[in-house]
């Protein structure tokens, strides 16, 4: 069964310094990945994904993502953080192919960046 | 294109009651998601809809819980009877090549 991990709760970083937030998977096949944000009372906002090709993905708002096969992971990055990127994180995955056209998403980390 | 619309945006009943959770997806989207969010579970995937047809209830966590896509603008969520842990964010999304989500109702059964 397909499934997402994100290791952390949150992550604290201050205005200004890159971020890091992390995501491994766990398919069989080759995965579809993605990234969405939530701000407070809203849904979910898409930020970017991989499919295939460049293992470096860049998305909305500067945000851009790392896709490593071996490691399976799919962590979320931007070089230099805004105090309005505070929000929820969602890391999700979905397979190739096949009958399954779910989206399974992870836990969740909440990004909170001090000015 | 207005997105995902959502009604009602927040939803407060009594416990027993009823509860319809409404959606419209997307012009043109053939895929309809239905999912929830708890602090306890994150978000959970109940149901999704390929062209109208349920494809997947495996999500769906008890048979107080029912969805229905009469059409391809339309699709709802019901609860009955609603129980407290009910309560929770309840998403709609629809997709054709990438997902969208509807601003969510917030359901609080007390």
């Amino acid at each position: 069964a397909q499934s997402v991990a994100q290791p952390e709760d949150q992550v604290n970083v201050a205005e200004g310094n890159p971020l890091t937030v992390k995501c491994t998977y766990s398919v069989s096949g080759n995965p579809y990945l993605f990234w969405y944000v939530q701000y407070p009372n809203r849904g979910l906002q898409f930020l970017l994904k991989y499919i295939t090709g460049d293992n470096l993905v860049k998305g909305s708002y500067g945000f851009e993502a790392e896709f490593n096969k071996s490691q399976t992971s799919f962590h979320l990055k931007k070089p230099s953080a805004l105090v309005s990127d505070s929000a929820l994180y969602f890391c999700a995955v979905k397979t190739e192919g096949g009958a399954t056209n779910k989206l399974i998403f992870g836990t969740g980390t909440l990004l909170a960046v001090q000015p | 294109d207005a997105g995902v619309i959502q009604s009602p945006r927040h939803e407060v009943t009594e416990m027993g009651q009823e509860v319809t959770l409404r959606c419209k997806p997307i012009s043109g989207h053939n895929s309809l998601f239905w999912y929830r969010q708890t602090m306890m579970r994150g978000l959970e995937l109940l149901i999704y809809f390929n062209n109208n047809v349920p494809i997947d209830d495996s999500g769906m966590p008890e048979d107080r819980f029912s969805a229905k896509m009469p059409n391809a603008s339309f699709s709802t969520l019901k609860i009955q009877p609603s129980e407290p842990r009910d309560s929770a964010v309840y998403f709609c999304a629809s997709r054709e090549y990438g997902y969208t989500f509807g601003s969510g109702t917030r359901l609080t059964v007390v």
